[in-house]
């Protein structure tokens, strides 16, 4: 299985960039690198998803370095309304099983 | 329409009564999970299943009984929880557990399960 490791927490203020790196020294060759996010009461909410290299989406970019070993989650901008649980997973090409949420970094974006 | 819902939002239940959660999404999907999460944890993975067939059960204790009727619903009946079963119980679809890439899945908002 390959665990995933993330901080447990960032600050950050309105306007800035926020880059939430995950860890990931086990992953697969066929895995792929998911990010969740998570408010208070809700179900994850899916982000970006990537295998490597870069990927950008509307609402974030995903940057992976050749070895894969980590990846990074990049919020441009962001608002008080992105204050949530991220979470990283690595996995999926070989079912469901491996798809286990790690502990999460919980962003809060301070005024 | 890319929406799971879950029924009901919120449950209280004793110890000896019998409930059941469900879980519907009529996007196609042949995958659904059932995930538990504690305040402040991450979700924990209950079970899977995929085209309509229990895949995983990730050593759940018995008083939680998952079915699926069909592909757009699934089920858990609850029967004789401990307060410890106290948790937010989220239903996940995607298209597939496996294929030539990692199917997202779309999560519905949960049940907020009380347990006294």
């Amino acid at each position: 299985l390959a665990k995933t490791t993330q901080p447990i927490s960032m600050d950050s203020y309105e306007g800035q960039e926020v880059n939430i790196t995950c860890s990931h020294n086990n992953i697969a060759t066929n895995d792929y690198i998911t990010w969740y996010q998570q408010f208070p009461s809700q179900g994850p909410r899916f982000i970006i998803q990537g295998y490597k290299t870069k990927v950008t989406n509307e609402v974030a970019s995903l940057f992976i370095p050749a070895d894969r070993k980590s990846s990074t989650l990049s919020l441009p901008r962001v608002s008080l309304s992105d204050t949530a649980v991220y979470y990283c997973l690595v996995g999926g090409q070989t079912g469901a099983n491996n798809l286990f949420f790690g502990t999460g970094t919980r962003l809060t974006v301070i005024p | 329409d890319t929406e799971v819902t879950q029924t009901p939002k919120h449950l209280v239940m004793g110890m000896t009564n019998k409930k059941s959660l469900k879980c519907e999404q009529h996007m196609g999907h042949r995958a659904m999970y059932w995930y538990k999460q504690k305040a402040k944890k991450p979700p924990e993975l209950m079970f899977v299943y995929s085209y309509e067939k229990l895949s995983i059960n990730e050593s759940v204790p018995s008083r939680f009984s998952p079915e699926c009727p069909n592909s757009s619903l699934l089920n858990l009946h609850l029967h004789a929880l401990q307060p410890e079963d106290s948790a937010l119980y989220l239903c996940a679809s995607s298209l597939r557990t496996r294929g030539t890439s990692t199917d997202t899945q779309y999560f519905g908002p949960g049940t907020r399960l009380t347990v006294l």
